[in-house]
């Protein structure tokens, strides 16, 4: 069974929009990450987020925890074209950070 | 300082045929891991292997696939007989210890096999 799933599915917005994306997990985490894929390319690592952080800033991005819920969120703030494609969160199997589960992405569309 | 390499990029090959993927870690990475992902869907962990060892093999299929991260060269991910159902992106990961438990891991650019 999946555990991140990533929501919505599929969003579509303008630049200068900001962007937000959805990930619940199922079983306890010592931590978060969030991964962006372009089309046909490899992951890029974007952030991590401990358990016992609740939000974490990088650039454009703020990212959630809120383990009570065992959900995550990232917010992309003044989107750029540049920003479409895949973002994917992925918790660590067992609280070790030897495997990732990753959810089914959210496909991120950022039009002019 | 090189990313992690995957190659081919692109694979093509006939049922019944084998596949060889390589995967050379970052430099100074001595852990790696390898995720396949099929189309419109997330990454799914097959194998996690440090130099000479395998750690942890369990997302890997039993018969057919086999991992190693011998002491020099990079990882090699093979598949012996290949199926259609094995066409997908093949990812590549590194990361340099697991020191305190937490470590990012560092993804290849993937090699994408082709099962015709």
């Amino acid at each position: 069974s999946q555990q991140g799933e990533e929501d919505p599915q599929a969003l579509s917005i303008q630049e200068g929009e900001n962007a937000t994306m959805n990930c619940s997990y199922k079983t306890s985490i010592n931590n978060l990450q969030w991964y962006r894929q372009n089309s046909g390319r490899g992951l890029v690592h974007l952030i991590l987020i401990r358990s016992n952080e609740r939000e974490k800033h990088s650039g454009r991005l703020r990212v959630t925890l809120d383990t009570s819920k065992k959900s995550s969120s990232l917010l992309i703030t003044a989107s750029r074209a540049a920003d479409t494609a895949s973002y994917f969160c992925a918790t660590p199997v067992g609280g070790t950070a030897s495997k990732l589960t990753f959810g089914t992405g959210t496909r991120l569309q950022v039009t002019l | 300082n090189a990313g992690v390499m995957q190659n081919p990029r692109h694979l093509v090959r006939r049922r019944g045929q084998e596949a060889r993927l390589r995967c050379s870690p970052m430099k100074g990475h001595s852990h790696v891991y390898w995720y396949r992902q099929l189309p419109e869907e997330g990454l799914k962990f097959m194998v996690y292997l440090q130099k000479e060892n395998i750690i942890d093999e369990s997302g890997m299929p039993k018969e057919r696939f086999s991992a190693e991260f011998p002491k020099e060269g990079p990882s090699i991910l093979r598949i012996q007989q290949v199926v259609r159902g094995d066409s997908a992106a093949y990812f590549c990961a590194s990361s340099p210890s697991l020191a305190g438990g937490v470590d990012t891991q560092y993804f290849g650019p993937g090699t994408r096999l082709t099962v015709l």
